[in-house]
């Protein structure tokens, strides 16, 4: 069985700011690692995702993350937000089993942007 | 239609109702799945299909009764539920031919009130 624990409900952070997300895992098995992205009224949209190789890696609209085995993470950051990334911010594993596997997801961080 | 749809978005339902919620994917995906969201809690998986058979039942009541004639076509119908069941209900899809790898592609989802 997995788990996904994201420690942050919300993260309020000022326009052009830097910010980080976090994402912590818990899995018996090795496992691919997702961001997925919500805005209001609207599915999931994936922002990246980690298989294997580089550690760090870049997505859509500015955002990367980096993938911690030793602290099973996987944290999401932007170094500079704009108001329209105000959205909520879900990260999502899945084992390495053959066939189509569901994805666990986190509770979500709704990411807030101060102007 | 591009992506993954879904109708309705809306949905109103007194508890001795019967309706079905539909997906459709357009997208040649092999793997569909349903998935709840409810306010404050994560995402859960309720069903997974992969070329055209059910893999994956999560522990799902039999108020819900998934349906996938064909790789493109995902139903889910519903009878006698019950408040609780109110929900965003989210369809997705993925390749399938390999484990995680391939990431999941979310529709708006429908809104469902129960009354």
């Amino acid at each position: 069985a997995q788990s996904v624990t994201q420690l942050d409900s919300q993260v309020p952070v000022f326009e052009e700011a830097p910010v980080e997300l976090r994402c912590n895992y818990s899995s018996s098995v090795s496992v691919y690692l997702f961001w997925y992205v919500q805005y209001p009224n609207q599915g999931l949209q994936l922002l990246l995702k980690y298989l294997s190789g580089s550690t760090l890696v870049k997505g859509i609209n500015g955002f990367e993350a980096e993938f911690n085995k030793s602290q099973t993470s996987f944290h999401l950051r932007k170094p500079s937000v704009h108001i329209s990334d105000t959205a909520e911010y879900f990260c999502a594993v899945s084992d390495r089993r053959g066939g189509a596997d569901g994805l666990t997801f986190g509770k979500g961080t709704h990411l807030i942007i101060q102007p | 239609e591009t992506g993954v749809t879904q109708t309705p978005r809306h949905l109103v339902m007194g508890m001795t109702n019967k309706k079905s919620l539909k997906c459709e994917q357009h997208l040649g995906h092999n793997a569909m799945y349903w998935y709840k969201q409810s306010a404050k809690k994560p995402l859960e998986l309720m069903f997974v299909y992969n070329f055209k058979e059910q893999t994956e039942n999560n522990s799902v009541p039999s108020r819900f009764s998934p349906e996938c004639p064909n790789s493109s076509h995902l139903f889910l119908h519903l009878h006698t539920l019950q408040p609780e069941d109110s929900a965003l209900y989210l369809c997705a899809s993925s390749q399938g031919k390999v484990a995680g790898a391939g990431e999941q592609y979310f529709g708006p989802g429908t809104r469902l009130t129960v009354t």
